[in-house]
C-alpha cells in the first residue's frame, strides 16, 4: 500500500512546456521530500518542505507544501530534456517510505 | 566524499544460488536503508538501521532476505536461496540522524540483480 499517491505515473512533454506534478497523502506529515532520479543511477534529494504552504524554488523548479501538510505539489517551468526522470516524493520519517513516482520525458 | 558505494553493480545468477549484495555508507553517517526498486512496485523499504542496529524490517519479503551490519559502515543484504521474483535494482542509502531530525538519504547506484 503506497501511503504517498503521486501523480501522473507518466508523463510526456515537449521542450518548453510547463508541468505539474502531485503528491497526496491522508496522513499529515512533519516534512516532505522530493528527489530526482536518472537511468542507472540513485535518487537525488532536489528539495525539502516542512512548513504548511511553504513554496521553494529551485531555479525553474517549484515546490509547493500543501497548508495541511497533506500534499505536496512540483512545478517545471520551460521543461528541458536535461529534466527527464523519474520524480519522487518521500515522508521525512524515521522509515523513509517513498511514492511510486512520476516518470517524466521531456522531448527535444 | 566518495558517496554511498554499492557492489556489484550487476549480478546475474541462478534460481537457488545466494546472492550478496554490498553496501559502504559515507562516512559519518549512522542510518542505513535498504530498499528494492521494480517497475510495479516502485521504491520498497526493505529494512533499515540506525547505529547498526535493524530497526524495522517489516518489508523484508520473506526469511531468504537476511540483512546485516557488521561495523559502523557497512552492510551486506543477502539472499539465500534467490528466485527470479526476486530480480530488481536494489539500492542502499545513507543517512545522519541526529535526535528527531534526519538529514536527506544518500543513495548508491544500485544493484542490478537478474536471477534467471
Amino acid at each position: 500500500t503506497q501511503l504517498l499517491e503521486q501523480s501522473p505515473q507518466f508523463l510526456s512533454i515537449q521542450e518548453g512546456e510547463n508541468l505539474t506534478v502531485y503528491c497526496n497523502s491522508s496522513s499529515v506529515f512533519s516534512s516532505l521530500q522530493w528527489y530526482r532520479q536518472e537511468p542507472g543511477e540513485g535518487p537525488v534529494l532536489l528539495v525539502t518542505v516542512v512548513t504548511g504552504g511553504e513554496v521553494k524554488k529551485l531555479k525553474r523548479l517549484t515546490f509547493q507544501f500543501g497548508d495541511a501538510r497533506k500534499d505536496s505539489s512540483l512545478h517545471i517551468t520551460a521543461a528541458q530534456p536535461g529534466d527527464t526522470g523519474l520524480y519522487l516524493c518521500a515522508r521525512q520519517t524515521n522509515d523513509m517510505r517513498f511514492g511510486a513516482g512520476t516518470r517524466l520525458t521531456v522531448k527535444p | 566524499d566518495a558517496g554511498v558505494i554499492q557492489s556489484p553493480r550487476h549480478e546475474v545468477t541462478e534460481m537457488g544460488q545466494e546472492v550478496t549484495l554490498r553496501c559502504k555508507l559515507i562516512s559519518g553517517h549512522n542510518s542505513l536503508f535498504w530498499y528494492r526498486q521494480t517497475m510495479m512496485r516502485g521504491l520498497e523499504l526493505l529494512i533499515y538501521f540506525n547505529n547498526n542496529v535493524p530497526i524495522d524490517d517489516s518489508g523484508m519479503p520473506e526469511d531468504r532476505f537476511s540483512a546485516k551490519m557488521p561495523n559502523a559502515s557497512f552492510s551486506t543484504l543477502k539472499i539465500q536461496p534467490s528466485e527470479p521474483r526476486d530480480s530488481a535494482v536494489y539500492f542502499c542509502a545513507s543517512s545522519l540522524r541526529l535526535q528527531d531530525n534526519r538529514g536527506p538519504l544518500h543513495f548508491g547506484n544500485g544493484t542490478r540483480l537478474t536471477v534467471t
